[in-house]
């Protein structure tokens, strides 16, 4: 089945730091990807998202590219702020398109940023 | 944007006793809503998919009798935790997905904790 592996936690960056969070999928077809963001006590939010290969999403300066070779869509962003911190989530839907598809999780990345 | 609000945020019970969690969707009609469970440091688990007027369907493991899913309207389905016990314990997140729109609309996540 259709599976969300990305990188283990928690991470910790100093403000104005680089941002990677590495995202690898295993699926059948042509998934659309998305990352979603929780921040502590509340739901979880779309980020971004992208339907088709050598799309890129991006919102609030992150990026992520949907990379059909390599099965990847990693979260970057140049500059991180505190209000950055947050529960960051890798996700896969099966399909493109308006249907109802179950989504699939990553287990999330905790990032944590500091003064 | 679509807005679903989930209530409680927070509930404490004892166990044996039975837990409601409402979601409503509030400016858009919610044809699919998806039921997940988070533990501590883990994903999201999806429990559940219903579409609005018809019988839930389960994911494998998830107990139907102990899990009562209700959607009887495009703008409320509920998930009732019966006969609570301590492992029950968890953030339960609904997400809904309307007709014709290629988007999923989270809650802010239930926080049960079963004494």
């Amino acid at each position: 089945g259709d599976s969300v592996t990305q990188m283990e936690g928690p991470v910790t960056l100093s403000e104005e730091a680089f941002l990677t969070i590495n995202c690898t999928y295993t699926a059948t077809g042509y998934p659309s990807l998305f990352w979603y963001v929780q921040y502590p006590g509340e739901g979880l939010q779309l980020l971004l998202k992208a339907t088709k290969a050598d799309d890129k999403g991006s919102n609030k300066g992150f990026e992520a590219t949907y990379r059909k070779e390599t099965t990847s869509f990693h979260l970057e962003k140049g500059s991180v702020q505190v209000s950055d911190s947050a529960v960051y989530f890798c996700a896969l839907s099966p399909y493109s398109g308006a249907g109802s598809y179950q989504l699939t999780f990553g287990k999330g990345t905790k990032l944590s940023v500091i003064p | 944007g679509a807005v679903v609000s989930q209530h409680p945020s927070r509930v404490i019970c004892k166990s044996g006793t039975s837990v409601k969690i409402e979601c409503r969707s509030l400016d858009f009609q919610a044809t699919t809503m998806f039921w997940y469970r988070q533990f501590p440091k883990q994903s999201l688990m999806l429990m559940a998919t219903s579409n609005e007027g018809s019988k839930a369907t389960y994911e494998q493991g998830v107990e139907k009798d102990k899990f009562l899913i209700n959607h009887a309207s495009l703008t409320l389905s509920t998930l009732t935790v019966t006969s609570a016990h301590p492992e029950d314990s968890s953030f339960y997140i609904c997400s809904a997905r309307a007709s014709g729109y290629d988007g999923y609309t989270f809650g802010s996540g239930t926080r049960l904790t079963v004494v």
